[in-house]
């Protein structure tokens, strides 16, 4: 059972549309990251979100974290060929002493489509 | 300003060999964190090293083993490979305190046991 689920797996869109992707547990996080990887290449960081609620922005980018800190999105504004990727969220749980444990979803790869 | 730098980038082992990966953190990072990436799948947590010893560990077997040096870069070793090791090994550092917020991960090794 994976610790977070991430949806859809895969996302195939045309340039111009928007999109959502999931992340869910049930499970409490204390901190939760979105990365976007590219094809030989490690995760780059986009944003930590550490607040119940809390929304950030990154240009078209658009990350919430659920009030309950079990739950994410990342919402993406007239997406572009750029936008290309393997989007990963990770959460570090709350307790224990897990500095940096990160918990990864499998991941949703998005081609965005000229 | 350098980021995490992994080496060999690639990697062609025999069943039941022994493998040696290196990792280099970003300047100012004092934690490394090993992860194992499976084709199409989040990366998952291996162990981490912070003051030259091993904190965390994730689920993985004894075969699987690591180092950590005064300069704060990392080794991760694993023996008697299996076919199931083929996979891309992720090198991610930070600084302790604030491992939770994010990683800085390298390009990775690929490795491909036959």
């Amino acid at each position: 059972t994976q610790l977070l689920e991430q949806s859809p797996q895969f996302l195939s869109i045309q340039e111009g549309e928007n999109l959502t992707v999931y992340c869910n547990s049930s499970s409490v996080f204390s901190s939760l990251q979105w990365y976007r990887q590219e094809p030989g290449e490690g995760p780059v960081l986009l944003v930590t979100v550490v607040t119940g609620g809390e929304v950030k922005k990154l240009k078209r980018l658009t990350f919430q974290f659920g009030d309950a800190r079990k739950d994410s999105s990342l919402h993406i504004t007239a997406a572009q060929p750029g936008d290309t990727g393997l989007y990963l969220c990770a959460g570090a749980l709350v307790g224990g002493t897990s500095y940096g444990k990160l918990t990864f979803g499998q991941g949703t790869i998005l081609t965005v489509h000229p | 300003d350098a980021g995490v730098t992994q080496s060999p980038t690639h990697l062609i082992k025999t069943r039941g060999q022994q493998v040696t990966l290196r990792c280099s953190p970003k300047s100012g990072h004092d934690t490394v964190s090993w992860y194992q990436q499976a084709l199409g799948q989040g990366p998952q947590f291996i162990f981490q090293y912070y003051e030259e010893e091993e904190r965390q560990r994730g689920n993985f077997p004894d075969r699987f083993s690591g180092h950590q040096f005064p300069n704060y870069s990392s080794e991760l070793n694993v023996n008697a490979l299996l076919l199931g090791d083929s996979a891309l090994y992720l090198c991610a550092s930070s600084i302790r305190d604030t491992s939770n917020y994010g990683y800085t991960f390298g390009s990775g090794t690929r490795l491909t046991v036959v």
